[in-house]
């Protein structure tokens, strides 16, 4: 049971290149989360899958577009990368739906994270 | 705004010291406060859970209190160990006004312990 995967582990871009950066889950959970961390700030949240099929805007979504390709997986494409892009990204998912009642057993579980640095 | 708050932003301890890391909050409504720990180069991990009806929770030598009066909790820890060197970070759960519920993170505090 890996948990939550991520890939590539590192990238280095160049402005307007584009790339996807994949999350796969093996937990069976519902919901998947893209986030991105920057110093100095909590993560924000970019987009989030609900269940497959469905896909929404989180806080930060400018740049970014996602697809959940089925219950496992969940891509965050860059179509024209911009250095304000540079950060780590996470990956996470959950076990509920997003209106289900996030309660104790219903903790995140992050990924280890992809560190992209845009030139 | 909903905001999520965390003191100090760094702290640096001798091993077998012990410290506490405040969070406080503005998150309303408030569904519950996570502790989660962040080694460098990892992603975060779940401490404890605490739901506004619950004051302490321990985890190991980890401790979590919270006073959903004052929104305001803490994450003790014991006895420290090298290995307890990361980032520590404070995250609320709250509910929007659809209904649906988003996670309110705090940008942690950082821990280094000495030996």
């Amino acid at each position: 049971n890996a948990g939550v995967t991520q890939t590539p582990k590192f990238q280095v871009l160049k402005t307007g290149q584009s790339m996807t950066l994949q999350c796969a889950q093996d937990m069976n959970h519902n919901s998947m989360y893209w986030y991105r961390q920057d110093p100095g700030m909590g993560l924000r949240l970019i987009y989030y899958s609900a269940s497959e099929g469905t896909t929404d805007k989180g806080e930060v979504p400018n740049g970014y577009n996602v697809s959940r390709l089925n219950k496992r997986e969940f891509s965050l494409r860059l179509e024209s990368a911009a250095p304000s892009q540079t950060s780590v990204y996470f990956c996470a998912s959950r076990r509920q739906g997003q209106d289900g009642f996030p309660g104790a057993q219903e903790t995140q579980y992050f990924g280890p994270g992809t560190r992209l640095l845009v030139l | 705004k909903n905001q999520v708050e965390q003191s100090p932003q760094s702290l640096i301890i001798l091993e077998g010291k012990n410290c506490t890391l405040q969070c406080n909050y503005t998150v309303s409504p408030f569904s519950n406060l996570r502790w989660y720990k962040q080694d460098t180069g990892r992603g975060p991990v779940s401490l404890t859970i605490m739901t506004f009806s619950e004051n302490t929770k321990s985890n190991g030598r980890y401790t979590a209190t919270l006073d959903a009066d004052t929104k305001q909790s803490s994450l003790h820890i014991t006895a420290s160990q090298l290995s307890d060197s990361a980032s520590y970070i404070c995250v609320v759960t709250g509910q929007t006004t659809s209904g649906t519920y988003k996670y309110i993170f705090g940008t942690g505090t950082r821990l280094k312990v000495l030996a």
